[in-house]
């Protein structure tokens, strides 16, 4: 079956400006995580949505980023005002419950300029 | 939070050699442990993952330890092959937590 996806693959923007970034995970999958990846290291973890609810957010690393999952599939995840340190590539993920293994995107690769 | 330390960073080996990765984690109450792929450009793809209620699970040429009482565990691969080299992430999870901490990663390479 399909896999988890993500769009844009990849998205270039300015210093400031804001960005939402897209997660299909995989049908029928409850649990949805989202990553982020600087270059050279591993992921690191964002945000746990089980359902609709954001049961997890404690990874955000301010209040300029912010995600949804409105119907309990697919996700976005919004940057507000993005600076050059928010360059990296963003990874979702989703597990079929909380606790079961969790199979990736692709990821989106944010470049800020 | 858990903290997942991963060693070497960098392994080179020749065709048909063994890899061997290991990591260390720091919360004792960690019980999943999985191994993840990731080649190029591309995604992590899990490869192999282990329970604390075991100490070793092989899968072909792969295979993991788990030492509960040192924290630490490992990932072998036997018979290398070019296809091996990618970067490998292990990780783990507190019980009953959901969020992955991940190691820094080791770049593989397989000399032919």
């Amino acid at each position: 079956g399909a896999g988890v996806s993500q769009t844009p693959s990849n998205k270039v923007t300015e210093k400031g400006k804001y960005v939402e970034l897209r997660c299909d995970p995989i049908s029928g999958h409850t649990a949805l995580y989202w990553y982020r990846q600087s270059l050279g290291q591993g992921p690191e973890f964002l945000i746990y949505f089980q359902g609709t609810g954001a049961a997890d957010d404690s990874g955000l690393p301010n209040d300029r980023f912010f995600a949804v999952r409105p119907e309990g599939s697919v996700s976005t995840l919004k940057i507000q005002r993005t600076e050059r340190g928010d360059s990296a590539v963003y990874l979702c993920a989703s597990s079929l419950r909380g606790l079961d293994t969790q199979y990736f995107g692709p990821g989106t690769r944010l470049t800020v300029l | 939070g858990e903290n997942v330390e991963q060693h070497p960073s960098t392994l080179s080996v020749q065709e048909g050699d063994s890899a061997v990765i290991k990591c260390t984690y720091s919360d004792s109450a960690s019980n999943y442990f999985p191994w993840y792929k990731q080649e190029l450009g591309k995604r992590p793809q899990l490869i192999i993952d282990i329970r604390s209620n075991v100490g070793e699970k092989k899968d072909q040429r792969i295979a993991v330890t788990l030492n509960k009482t040192a924290k630490h565990f490992s990932l072998h691969i036997t018979e290398t092959q070019p296809e091996d080299s990618a970067v490998y992430f292990c990780a783990a999870s507190l019980f009953n937590d959901y969020k992955l901490s991940f190691g820094a990663g080791t770049t593989v390479t397989v000399r032919a």
